[in-house]
């Protein structure tokens, strides 16, 4: 069963980058094409940040499009979020999950989140 | 794209059925029946409890159940149970510029 797991520094300064990866376990990340990060600030509701395919396309959330960069490493099972000039506004539990084609583009799997602070 | 709009609280008592709303446009709810719902209690991951407006994935518990109309998506919880106490996102397919959009999100209240 496939599982995934954030990783990456929980405390990031203003107009750093947060970085953060996501490793697929119990599976192949060839299990989809499709794999997505979702945010979820401080007592707000859940925001998509954007997608990668695995042939390497992206997509991204307008609002967020000049910022973020989404990469993928198969060979690790593995893919990146990179998000650029961060301020408090930023500040928020990451979420990686797995969209899957199948169950109409529906994100199936989540890692369990981390927390990303933004301060100095 | 602006998210989905859902009411911030929804309550009801062990056994009654609570139906949540959520209020899309035509570029998103009404455009496409890719719209899914999630169940999440703070803390933990998000569990995908509805796909494609109407499907249930292997292991959701068939009290849960989704419905379409127009620009609004509904789900609706029947048996209301302690550990449906949660927060609860609708999420729709938006399109090639913004793939997805969530919900505002609402907080089930067992009482």
């Amino acid at each position: 069963q496939v599982q995934l797991q954030e990783s990456g520094p929980g405390l990031v300064k203003p107009s750093g980058t947060l970085s953060l990866t996501c490793t697929v376990s119990g599976g192949s990340i060839s299990s989809s094409n499709w794999w997505s990060w979702v945010r979820q600030p401080p007592g707000q509701g859940l925001e998509w940040i954007g997608e990668i395919y695995l042939g390497g396309s992206t997509n991204y959330n307008p609002s967020l499009k000049s910022r973020v960069t989404i990469s993928v490493d198969k060979s690790k099972n593995q893919f990146s979020l990179r998000l650029s000039a961060v301020t408090a506004a930023d500040t928020a539990v990451y979420y990686c999950a797995r969209v899957q084609s199948q169950l109409a583009l529906a994100m199936d799997v989540w890692g369990q989140g981390t927390t990303v602070t933004v301060s100095s | 794209q602006s998210a989905l709009t859902q009411p911030a609280s929804v309550s009801g008592s062990p056994g009654q059925s609570i139906t949540i709303s959520c209020t899309g446009t035509s570029s998103d709810v009404g455009n496409y029946n890719f719209v899914s719902w999630y169940q999440h209690h703070p803390g933990k991951a998000p569990k995908l409890i509805i796909y494609e407006v109407n499907k249930r994935p292997s292991g959701v518990s068939n009290l849960f159940s989704g419905s379409k109309s127009g620009n609004t998506a509904s789900l609706t919880i029947s048996g209301l149970q302690a550990e449906d106490e949660a927060d609860y996102y609708c999420c729709s397919y938006a399109g090639i510029i913004t793939p997805y959009v969530f919900g505002t999100g609402t907080k089930v209240t067992v009482l």
